[in-house]
């Protein structure tokens, strides 16, 4: 069981704007940046939002970041279709020397 | 372009070895940190190891310490990941990864999986 919490899934349709969750703790969220993954089926994770709410060159300003306390958001307005994919959350975690936890991630489905 | 290339991988007997190296060219290898992913069947991401620029400092997953080793020789723009003793529970898509507390660049991966 992941220390970052995700819902299991989510779902819009095109045009729609959906948000995806993720919770934590003192010890990561809330003492550290959040990072924010795509995984298209088939395909490796790609960083989709760095330091809470930074998108990487190349990432559509359709998705954006969050963060208030121990929890951050994913926001994706004007869902299209080829969003559909797995999301995961990630943050450094101060209680253990080095490690990055990851979030147990959030199916998007498009409808 | 940044490129990652694993290899390596397998399928092994549980008790058994092997050795995971990802090749880097794009951009300056020694300048960062690196790190390995890894990604059960079905499963989310879990970070494994990452290994400062120099090697100085390496830091490793509680479930793999003791059994895994990280290592890098900047010479040659390669990342290596060492695993002994594997379990059932390494069975994983193994991802070699640019960063140390955010993967800014991932390769494509490589399977292991540990069965008898």
């Amino acid at each position: 069981q992941s220390v970052l919490t995700q819902p299991p899934s989510a779902s819009g349709t095109p045009g729609q704007r959906v948000t995806i969750s993720c919770s934590g703790g003192s010890s990561n969220i809330g003492s550290n940046t959040v990072n924010w993954y795509q995984q298209l089926p088939g395909t490796a994770p790609k960083l989709l939002i760095s330091n809470d709410n930074q998108r990487p060159s190349g990432v559509p300003d359709r998705f954006s970041g969050s963060k208030s306390g121990t929890s951050a958001s994913l926001a994706i307005s004007g869902l299209q279709s080829e969003d559909e994919a797995d999301y995961y959350c990630a943050a450094w975690d101060d209680s253990l020397s080095g490690r990055v936890l990851f979030g147990g991630g959030t199916k998007l489905t498009v409808l | 372009e940044v490129q990652l290339v694993e290899s390596g991988g397998g399928l092994v007997q549980p008790g058994g070895s092997l050795r995971l190296s990802c090749a880097a060219s794009g951009f300056s290898f020694g300048s960062y940190w690196m790190s390995w992913v890894r990604q059960a069947p079905g499963k989310g991401p879990e970070w494994v190891a990452n290994i400062k620029q120099d090697g100085s400092e390496k830091y490793y997953v509680d479930s793999v310490k003791g059994r895994f080793t990280i290592s890098r020789d900047n010479a040659k723009n390669s990342l290596y990941l060492q695993m002994n003793s594997l379990r059932a529970e390494d069975t994983a898509v193994y991802y070699c990864t640019r960063g140390r507390t955010t993967a800014v660049c991932w390769g494509q991966g490589t399977l292991v999986t540990v069965s008898s």
